[in-house]
């Protein structure tokens, strides 16, 4: 259980366009779902925590018109990348938890490259 | 500000033997959790430690939480290849922050 799937998998995109990741928790509601970036070679790094049917809360220096986060639904997250450029390039993870007493569970991560 | 420091944050050692991963915390948030990366992949869950004295064992790793020194550590028993990944651990409530993680490397 606590199956958390998040899509794409891989994205080359050219600088300027738009791109969604979705997150899902297939076996489980999670109210909360949290997004991560990661570097190469470095930790992960909190961007935001996601609610549902309410607006995501931002870690400082995080580009809310930037990184946009719906979370629609108890199992459906989205961060949508808009007008990436070179430097948005990074590995995005998303997680979810059953409740609050439980590891977060993490999706594959999507690999984002912008050219 | 919660911090999370792991030291070290390399390690290469030989299979067989044993040693161990530290993980310190500034913060009073006492759920700590070890995670393991392999390259190009996502984060897989190892343990999750919630009270002072937790120990928790899977194989050959072994974690344990003390929260008055807010100290966990992973120890690694008669190590093998296989065990080479990236491993983080991280601290927090709802919201958890990450360790740099330790990349470890066992020579065959």
């Amino acid at each position: 259980g606590a199956v958390v799937s998040q899509h794409p998998s891989w994205v080359i995109c050219k600088s300027g366009t738009s791109v969604k990741i979705e997150c899902r928790s297939l076996d489980f509601q999670a109210t909360t779902m949290f997004w991560y970036r990661q570097f190469p070679k470095q930790s992960l790094m909190l961007m935001a925590t996601s609610n549902e049917g309410s607006k995501a809360t931002y870690e400082q220096g995080v580009e809310k018109d930037k990184f946009l986060i719906n979370h629609a639904s108890l199992t459906l997250s989205t961060l949508t990348v808009t007008s990436a450029h070179p430097e948005d390039s990074s590995f995005y993870i998303c997680s979810a938890s059953r409740d609050s007493d439980q590891p977060q569970h993490f999706g594959d991560g999507t690999r984002l490259s912008i050219l | 500000e919660l911090k999370v420091e792991q030291n070290p944050l390399f390690l290469s050692m030989q299979e067989g033997k044993n040693y161990t991963i530290y993980c310190n915390y500034s913060t009073t948030s006492d759920r700590l959790y070890w995670y393991r990366q392999d390259p190009g992949k996502s984060l897989e869950s190892l343990f999750v430690l919630l009270s002072n004295g937790a120990v928790k064992q899977e194989g050959r790793l072994m974690a344990s939480l003390d929260t008055k020194a807010r100290l966990s550590t992973l120890h690694i028993t008669a190590a093998v290849h296989d065990l080479s990944a990236t491993y983080f651990c991280a601290v927090g409530d709802d919201k958890i922050i990450f360790g740099k993680g330790t990349r470890l490397h066992i020579l065959p």
